[in-house]
């Protein structure tokens, strides 16, 4: 099945709003990476966060490895955040690739 | 910050020809990365390299696909022949170690016709 699950695979913000962004994970990690997609295609890093929680701005990423799950969150949500938000994660297993969730279309409407 | 360069960011073949894909990765990275993503779905993992070697390829790297850093140059991802489902945007990537965060590049477009 599955090893990287995102939700929602969608969501549509007014202006203002926060916004939670979810991974899930079926298997052990070594390195855990959150990712904004632009629409044009291009990736821009948002955290390494194999574990704990960063801060950047109006970002936040918490992983708490134990429940296998990582979160993103959006506060004050602006249109120019809309894009897809992909979470990428290493498995534990030896070998050194990133599997990627399918991503979370976020559109922020003024 | 560090970034991975890829060259061309677009390209459009004729199915049957051979493409060759470049990646300029950060410096001092030592593992490099390729990933396919057809417009619209999901990032899939091609191959990663180290040391000269492929380490891992994936079902979807064909026998068609290569990949080689000649002395440190560019990291190249070869499709020969090409086919119409080779269409995609292709990504290269780069990290210090097989456990760090990776740079990604901006991507190569290629539309096989």
């Amino acid at each position: 099945g599955q090893q990287v699950q995102q939700s929602p695979a969608s969501l549509v913000l007014q202006e203002g709003e926060n916004a939670e962004l979810q991974c899930n994970f079926s298997t052990s990690l070594n390195s855990m990476q959150w990712f904004y997609q632009r629409p044009g295609g291009s990736l821009v890093s948002l955290f390494y966060n194999p574990s704990g929680t960063k801060h950047s701005g109006r970002l936040t990423s918490t992983t708490v490895i134990k429940e296998r799950r990582s979160s993103l969150h959006i506060s004050s949500s602006q249109t120019t955040d809309s894009g897809t938000y992909l979470c990428a994660l290493e498995p534990n297993t030896g070998n050194y690739k990133y599997v990627f969730g399918a991503g979370t279309r976020l559109k922020v409407i003024a | 910050g560090p970034k991975v360069l890829q060259i061309p960011s677009h390209q459009i073949i004729d199915m049957g020809q051979m493409v060759t894909l470049n990646c300029d990765p950060v410096s001092n990275h030592l593992y490099f990365y390729w990933y396919k993503q057809i417009l619209g779905q999901q990032m899939e993992f091609l191959v990663n390299f180290y040391n000269g070697k492929v380490m891992e390829k994936s079902k979807l790297f064909k026998d068609q696909f290569s990949v080689e850093r000649p002395d440190g140059s560019y990291f190249t991802l070869k499709i020969q022949p090409t086919a119409l489902e080779d269409s995609a945007v292709y990504f290269c990537a780069s990290s210090f170690t097989g456990n760090s965060d990776y740079t990604f590049g901006s991507g190569t477009r290629l539309l096989v016709i």
